[in-house]
């Protein structure tokens, strides 16, 4: 099971944090992806990382952009600094490096706004 | 980018009929990197197709996926009330992995 947590609420050009705890499993073990969802933009996969050192991230964010995987807490965070209204979304933790995505957390929503 | 196109945007069925939801790329993709998800309201997706035609366990044989090149397409032979929801085609061809727009399968 995956579960993400961090702030609901981020304010314009602030930096978003989120983690997400993997449970039934080592984080260690496989790779790991955040993914995102807007009604506008729809399903927007946002970056992948493994525990080895293995990354890669959408171009469209990859400058504001920074994962990490914390082995002794079995979780992996997102880091998405320049927060605008446009990164409204709900944010998900998924199991997966590129596709076949699954299982999926079941999402938080973050709110950009002042 | 690989942009993926879904259609129709809604698909307005009754139980019992069959399903026919299609998703065409912007260019060729490898038909072992092709995937479908479903999504409910309030849940995540969640896989229901790989490798273009391989479905996922938890899903019964009543779909099927086919295609390859720039055109893919998800078949549900006979809807159950279960499967009214909104499907997701997406490559992981080619990086970034990027999925289409959906398509919502209403209840006519």
């Amino acid at each position: 099971q995956l579960q993400e947590s961090g702030p609901g609420l981020v304010k314009p050009s602030e930096t978003l944090s989120l983690t997400c705890t993997v449970s039934g499993g080592s984080v260690s073990s496989h790779y790991w992806s955040w993914i995102r969802q807007t009604p506008g933009k729809g399903l927007e996969w946002i970056a992948y990382i493994h525990q080895n050192g293995d990354t890669n991230s959408n171009p469209s964010l990859k400058s504001r952009l920074s994962i990490s995987v914390d082995t002794s807490k079995n979780q992996f965070s997102l880091k998405l600094s320049s927060m605008t209204a446009a990164d409204t979304a709900v944010y998900y933790c998924v199991l997966g490096s590129t596709g076949e995505f699954g299982p999926w957390g079941q999402g938080i929503l973050v709110t950009v706004s002042s | 980018e690989i942009v993926l196109t879904q259609s129709p945007g809604t698909l307005s069925l009754s139980p019992g009929e069959r399903a026919i939801l299609s998703c065409r790329a912007s260019q060729s993709v490898s038909s072992s990197f092709f995937a479908w998800y479903q999504q409910k309201p309030g849940q995540a997706p969640r896989l229901l197709i790989y490798g273009a035609s391989t479905r996922a366990t938890d899903f019964p044989d009543r779909f099927s996926g086919s295609g390859s090149g720039t055109d893919f397409t998800l078949t549900i032979s006979r809807l159950e009330p279960e499967d009214f929801a909104v499907y997701y085609c997406q490559q992981y061809g080619g990086s970034p992995y990027t999925f289409g727009q959906g398509t919502k399968l209403e209840i006519k």
